[in-house]
């Protein structure tokens, strides 16, 4: 079945990157767009960008311009999410959710999501 | 600040039916049949419960159901049932030069 596994959790200090990762399987890694959306502790959930797992390329939330890079290995399936620059609103779940062949289709699965905690 | 405006919260009894609105703009909502509901429990990932305004995936019970007039998407759920008791978002996509697609700020659906 098709699944997307990340890390459980990761803790940075203020200033540092943080990469998350999200390991695909069971589907054609290169047919489905990627998206990023996180959520903060108690709040709603913000997209922060897309990637073509097929041809690499990206669009990133104006917020996130500049702060953020998405990248994939289609050797492993996996996608990638690096945020840098962190401060502590940064803290939240990441999340990876499939989208669809068209970069407008919705996000039919979902990771489990991974902590990000920035704390000095 | 969240793209589009939900109501913070909503209620209804076992049985009951409820409405959640989701506004947007003419550059997103009123532009694109390409709104989405996610459902999401404490603790868990968010759900993909309605696509492109009213269509369900595979499994998802007829209870729920999309909608649109204008700018504004709703999404409703019939014979309210205590597993419904959860959080739930829009989002819509937006081709603008500064915008893709944006969530709603979320409504917690309580059943009483």
């Amino acid at each position: 079945q098709v699944q997307l596994v990340q890390p459980g959790a990761e803790v940075k200090k203020p200033g540092a990157s943080v990469k998350v990762s999200c390991e695909t399987s069971g589907y054609t890694f290169a047919s489905y767009y990627m998206h990023w959306v996180r959520q903060a502790p108690g709040q709603g959930l913000e997209w922060l960008g897309i990637i073509n797992p097929g041809g690499g390329t990206t669009r990133y939330a104006q917020k996130f311009q500049g702060r953020v890079t998405m990248t994939r290995d289609t050797s492993t399936s996996t996608v990638y999410m690096e945020l840098s620059s962190l401060r502590s609103e940064d803290t939240a779940v990441y999340y990876c959710a499939r989208g669809g062949f068209y970069d407008t289709d919705a996000f039919d699965i979902w990771g489990q999501g991974t902590m990000v905690t920035v704390s000095s | 600040q969240s793209a589009l405006t939900q109501p913070a919260s909503v209620s209804g009894s076992p049985g009951q039916s409820i409405t959640i609105s989701c506004t947007g703009t003419s550059s997103d909502v009123g532009s694109y049949h390409l709104v989405s509901w996610y459902q999401q429990h404490p603790g868990k990932a968010p759900k993909l419960i309605i696509y492109e305004v009213t269509k369900r995936p595979s499994g998802v019970s007829d209870r729920f159901s999309g909608s649109k007039s204008g700018n504004t998407a709703s999404l409703t759920i019939s014979g309210l049932q205590a597993e419904d008791e959860a959080d739930y978002y829009c989002y819509s996509f937006a081709r603008t030069t500064t915008l893709f697609g944006g969530f709603g700020g979320g409504t917690k659906l309580a059943v009483l």
